[in-house]
């Protein structure tokens, strides 16, 4: 199946500071999704990307689509307590038996100390 | 009332039971998804259904059985279960042509 790697693993920050996480594939994605998942809840999307270089953004939140389409990167500014939870990116490689799967990274879960 | 519901949210049960999980949704959505997550290692296909009559394993399908009873319910059952199926289990549907998958709260399994 196809790999995603996603980093940080872990990020422990203070309150009010920016966030940076990334993802990236050893293929070429055609969608690149990003997740929340509160703690005992299940994953709520946050933003989705359709074209190479896309930056799109959702209040503090900014994704980006890069331009290899091979990586995507999930921007928070000024994090909050509420921000903390685990960051999933998703891709979707649009080719033969594979259509419709998301394929996931391993998460990032951020921390933030007031 | 939410859109994609998971029945039971939670679930003790004992090493070679049957155990069967629910998940149904209200978003009238084609597609349906059984993924798997453990800690530190993100979320795993279990099975995928693209309609009702349309079954497919998905990465880690090797003990696990599904049936999609309608548009709106998919199932998974554990024929046997083993402590290692221990796990947060989530549903998830998409519409046809979309990629954006939408979550359950998902059924935390212990199995003992």
């Amino acid at each position: 199946g196809q790999q995603l790697n996603q980093s940080p693993q872990s990020m422990f920050i203070q309150e009010g500071e920016d966030v940076s996480m990334n993802c990236t594939s050893s293929s070429i994605f055609n969608t690149w999704l990003w997740y929340k998942q509160d703690p005992g809840e299940g994953p709520v999307l946050l933003i989705a990307l359709y074209k190479a270089g896309e930056l799109t953004s959702n209040g503090r939140l900014t994704a980006q689509f890069g331009i290899t389409r091979k990586d995507s990167f999930l921007n928070i500014s000024a994090s909050i307590p509420s921000d903390v939870g685990i960051y999933f990116c998703a891709g979707q490689v649009d080719r033969g038996s594979t259509l419709g799967r998301l394929y996931f990274g391993r998460g990032t879960q951020l921390t933030v100390w007031p | 009332d939410a859109d994609v519901t998971q029945t039971p949210r939670n679930r003790i049960t004992k090493t070679g039971k049957r155990i069967m999980l629910e998940c149904s949704q209200t978003k009238g959505h084609d597609r349906m998804y059984w993924y798997r997550q453990d800690p530190g290692l993100g979320l795993r296909l279990i099975y995928y259904s693209f309609d009702v009559k349309d079954i497919n394993k998905g990465e880690i399908s090797d003990g696990y059985s599904v049936s999609r009873q309608a548009q709106a319910k998919f199932s998974l059952s554990l024929e046997s279960a083993i402590p290692n199926q221990t796990a947060l289990y989530f549903c998830a549907t998409s519409d046809w042509g979309r990629y954006e998958q939408y979550f359950g709260p998902g059924t935390r399994l212990t199995v003992t």
